[in-house]
């Protein structure tokens, strides 16, 4: 299947920083990138719709300017988490899904292998 | 809106035995997807199969089929001949019309294989 890789795999920061998070499809061009959210034992909350050459879309409840999403390129889509706090704390995935085949249905979406994120 | 009910928050199967995990869903759409993941407890999602609303047959991959039962609205994962390293947890999902690319998670059921 196709390939999402993610930058940093782990981050422990300190409280009041700024913590970037890279989301990069290495062998297909995504115009559409999603940025999920997984608390321990819970499962994926989507967080926002990141557009390539466009503002993000954001969930309901999400801060758009706490968590800073950026689609620079077509294989490429950053989270910054600003000024973490301890409550930031969370293991956060992307995900991407190839171009639509002609004539076919289906449109998988593949995720990152993930980023945990301890802010102190 | 779409929804994923996955009512079995843990499983255990005997190795070399066959386990089917729960999935049903709700949605106002005619047409839609469905998935199914895995998670290890290294964290990362895998892509297992997926179903069409569409399609006619059921969708296997090896040792996974989806038993899709359209006018039930279910969509259960079968796992045949488990293996110790199918110990994970596991995600039902779904996304709305072709094109429309969010996609909504279940709660996940974790899948333990006793040797």
């Amino acid at each position: 299947g196709a390939v999402v890789s993610q930058h940093p795999s782990r981050v422990i920061c300190k409280s009041g920083t700024s913590v970037k998070i890279e989301c990069r499809s290495l062998d297909f061009q995504a115009t559409t990138m999603f940025w999920y959210r997984q608390f321990p034992k819970q499962s994926l909350m989507l967080m926002a719709t990141s557009n390539e050459g466009s503002k993000a879309t954001y969930e309901q409840g999400v801060e758009k300017d706490k968590f800073l999403i950026n689609h620079a390129s077509l294989t490429l889509s950053t989270l910054t988490v600003t000024s973490a706090h301890p409550e930031d704390s969370s293991f956060y995935i992307c995900s991407a899904s190839p171009p639509l085949p002609a004539g076919g249905q289906g449109d998988t979406q593949y995720f990152g292998p993930g980023t945990r994120l301890t802010v102190l | 809106a779409q929804k994923i009910t996955q009512t079995q928050p843990g499983m255990f199967v005997q190795e070399k035995e066959a386990v089917t995990l729960d999935c049903t869903y709700d949605t106002s759409d005619q047409s839609y997807g469905l998935f199914w993941y895995k998670q290890p407890s290294s964290g990362e999602m895998i892509f297992l199969i997926y179903q069409g609303s569409y399609d006619e047959q059921n969708a296997t991959e090896g040792r996974y089929s989806l038993n899709f039962q359209k006018a039930r609205k279910s969509a259960n994962l079968v796992i045949s001949a488990s293996q110790l390293g199918d110990s994970a947890m596991y995600f039902c999902a779904m996304r709305g019309p072709r094109g429309y690319q969010k996609v909504t998670f279940g709660t996940g059921t974790k899948l333990q294989v006793i040797p």
